[in-house]
């Protein structure tokens, strides 16, 4: 059974950088079938994808978040990362990891999620 | 802001049958995407429900089917039970946005 699992500060300062990693087990990341995205979720706007990253490393991004989000894999440890950079209030969110298949294919497993609350 | 809408709020008794709406445009349902769907439990992730505009995971009730037609697709749950309360997302990809966009979400009461 393939299992996602968050990680990373539940406190961020605004203008800094905030690093979630989601650790897969009971299946690989190299694996040419699927893509890891992040999806985040707040009250004001709702379910939100962020991005996903196939294992080869490439890496496509909701056009209107690109700028501020990197979406990282790492097969020797089989997880794959997110960084977002200049955090602001607006980025307090639940954060879950996901795998889909493709760009416009479901999401399944996700991860049980990760609140990251951006206060100084 | 998001691009596919759904109904706030729908309601049943035990038993009842209750459907869920979620309409888009000419840029994603419309164009042919996909539309798949999501239950999430208080304090829980989403899970999958229907991928595929009526495909049903391994585990999913048959009490949970779904539809998409046009610009729109729907989630119905038949023989309503109180473990259905939860809220409901639907999702698909536009095309205009470059996006994997998700629904408004719909809350489901069981009175």
């Amino acid at each position: 059974q393939l299992l996602l699992q968050e990680s990373g500060p539940g406190l961020v300062k605004p203008s800094e950088t905030l690093s979630l990693t989601c650790n897969v087990s009971g299946g690989s990341v190299n694996n040419n079938n699927y893509y890891w995205g992040w999806i985040r979720q707040s009250p004001g706007r709702g379910l939100e994808w962020i991005g996903s990253v196939y294992h080869s490393g490439s890496a496509y991004y909701n056009p209107s978040l690109r700028s501020r989000f990197t979406v990282s894999i790492d097969a020797s440890k089989n997880q794959f990362s997110l960084r977002l950079s200049y955090v602001s209030a607006a980025d307090a969110a639940v954060y879950f990891c996901a795998r889909h298949a493709g760009i416009a294919a479901w999401f399944d497993p996700w991860g049980q999620g990760t609140p990251v609350t951006v206060s100084s | 802001q998001s691009v596919l809408t759904q109904p706030p709020s729908v309601s049943g008794a035990p038993g009842q049958r209750v459907t869920i709406s979620c309409t888009g445009s000419s840029s994603n349902t419309g164009a042919g995407y996909d539309v798949h769907w999501y239950q999430q439990l208080p304090g829980a992730a989403p899970k999958l429900l229907i991928y595929r505009n009526n495909n049903r995971p391994s585990g999913v009730p048959d009490r949970f089917s779904a539809s998409k037609s046009g610009t729109s697709a729907s989630l119905a749950i038949t023989g309503l039970q109180t473990e259905d309360e939860a809220e409901y997302y639907c999702q698909s990809y536009d095309s205009s946005l470059s996006d994997s966009v998700f629904g408004t979400g719909t809350r489901v009461t069981v009175l």
